[in-house]
């Protein structure tokens, strides 16, 4: 009964190829984030969606682009993978008053 | 300049030690505080979470936020090897704003 999920844990895929990630949450939360973060520990938030409305949309290129189907579930699309996407992406979820809840991460190394 | 800033450590302390961990940052607007705590290979989850300043205790763990000096602490007593990750403070300035994160500060407790 894991609250927020994520698949593949792990992805290794070449430059130029495109791939998507998914998330879901049985939390019933509202709101939905997608963070990045760097071989540095540095989490930074890309995108966030609150009942499927996309409400923070940071500067990343458009060469990824989230979809929220329902409110449980956000995933992310990357086209054109390049070498500095390598990273690990995190999915979490809240209620808008409250503090967030994150997957265990998608490890995506682009070679 | 980053609006938080954490020291990355790594902080290596032996077992039974007090351990403080601290955060300063540049936006006075920031009245939500949080500590994550994250082990290898896994998301980030939450520690402590506060409003506005003051302290907040919870077993071994005690969160301080100093908003005039804008400087948030993490203090934990009795520090065992199972207390050995990183810890990312986290902080935005309303219900509905933005988590922004510190770097995260790699933290080693040695029986």
């Amino acid at each position: 009964d894991t609250a927020v999920s994520q698949t593949p844990k792990y992805l290794v895929t070449q430059m130029g190829n495109d791939k998507s990630i998914k998330c879901e949450q049985n939390l019933g939360h509202d709101t939905m984030y997608w963070y990045k973060q760097d071989s540095k520990k540095f989490l930074k938030i890309m995108f966030s969606y609150n009942n499927k409305e996309l409400i923070i949309n940071e500067t990343v290129p458009n060469r990824f682009s989230p979809k929220s189907p329902d409110k449980a579930h956000l995933n992310l699309h990357i086209n054109s993978l390049e070498l500095g996407d390598s990273a690990v992406y995190f999915c979490a979820s809240s209620r808008a008053d409250s503090p967030l809840h994150f997957g265990n991460g998608t490890r995506l190394t682009v070679t | 300049q980053k609006e938080v800033e954490q020291d990355p450590g790594p902080l290596s302390v032996p077992e039974g030690a007090i351990v403080s961990l601290n955060c300063t940052y540049s936006n006075s607007a920031f009245q939500y505080f949080m500590w994550y705590r994250q082990y290898s290979r896994k998301g980030p989850e939450l520690l402590m979470y506060t409003y506005s300043s003051g302290n907040k205790e919870d077993g071994r763990f005690t969160a301080q936020v100093d908003k005039s000096s804008k400087y948030i602490s993490l203090f934990i007593r009795d520090s065992q090897p199972s207390d050995s990750a990183t810890y990312l403070c986290a902080m935005k300035g309303n219900q509905g704003g933005k988590l922004i994160f510190g770097q995260g500060t790699e933290l080693s407790v040695k029986p």
